[in-house]
């Protein structure tokens, strides 16, 4: 089935320092999406991409749609505190009758210690 | 406005019981989607619902493992014989149509003693 490889797996940083993280495939995805997940808590939806090639920026963060399809990257700039989490891509095809998405597939995730 | 609800937050049961999880998703999401998340794992996919049918359950482990959504809103998870390898949190995200951006609940923490 298709899988997602994350890297790096965690990472601890300084605050203020920039993020990058990335995710790769073997097959196709119509989309990419990316979750941060807190202790606890459900992932939550930060950025949402749906061109190959798309680049999109929320703030300090900002992913691009790789242009294969098959990868996506993440970059969080000037990190805080209060990025700490844990980090998800997920890449999301089409149903058959490709009216609508049907199921996402994850990343095992980046796990971000930022310290202060 | 409301996010997606799920209830209980915490459940713990003796194996061989059976269990039912409750998913609210999000007013007018018409799209409904059950997850399971491991220990150090990203959330693996098991069943998805557009209105009241599962238009797809190709992730569901087993046949233990059930999932109705009667009347296009609220949804249950069942799991008849609970495993000691059920134990994780079962997380429902919903949607609206047409996209894939799905909204997480807090998830059900299942453990199965």
């Amino acid at each position: 089935g298709q899988q997602l490889n994350q890297s790096p797996q965690s990472m601890f940083i300084q605050e203020g320092e920039d993020v990058s993280m990335n995710c790769t495939s073997s097959s196709i995805f119509n989309t990419w999406l990316w979750y941060k997940q807190d202790p606890g808590e459900g992932p939550v939806l930060l950025i949402a991409l749906y061109k190959a090639g798309e680049l999109t920026s929320n703030g300090r963060l900002t992913a691009q749609f790789g242009i294969t399809r098959k990868d996506s990257f993440l970059n969080i700039s000037a990190s805080i505190p209060s990025d700490v989490g844990i980090y998800f891509c997920a890449g999301g095809v089409p149903n058959a009758g490709g009216t609508s998405y049907g199921k996402l597939t994850f990343g095992q995730g980046t796990i971000l210690t930022v310290h202060p | 406005g409301a996010g997606v609800s799920q209830t209980p937050s915490n459940k713990v049961t003796e194996k061989g019981k059976y269990v039912e999880l409750r998913c609210d998703p999000i007013s007018g999401h018409t799209a409904l989607y059950w997850y399971r998340q491991s220990l150090g794992q990203g959330p693996e996919f098991l069943i998805y619902f557009q209105g009241t049918g599962a238009a797809d359950d190709s992730g569901l482990p087993n046949d233990r493992f059930f999932a109705v959504r009667p009347e296009g809103s609220v949804s249950t998870l069942k799991i008849q014989r609970t495993e000691r390898g059920d134990s994780a949190v079962y997380l429902c995200a919903s949607s609206p149509t047409l996209n894939n951006e799905q909204f997480f609940g807090p998830g059900t923490r299942l453990t199965v003693l």
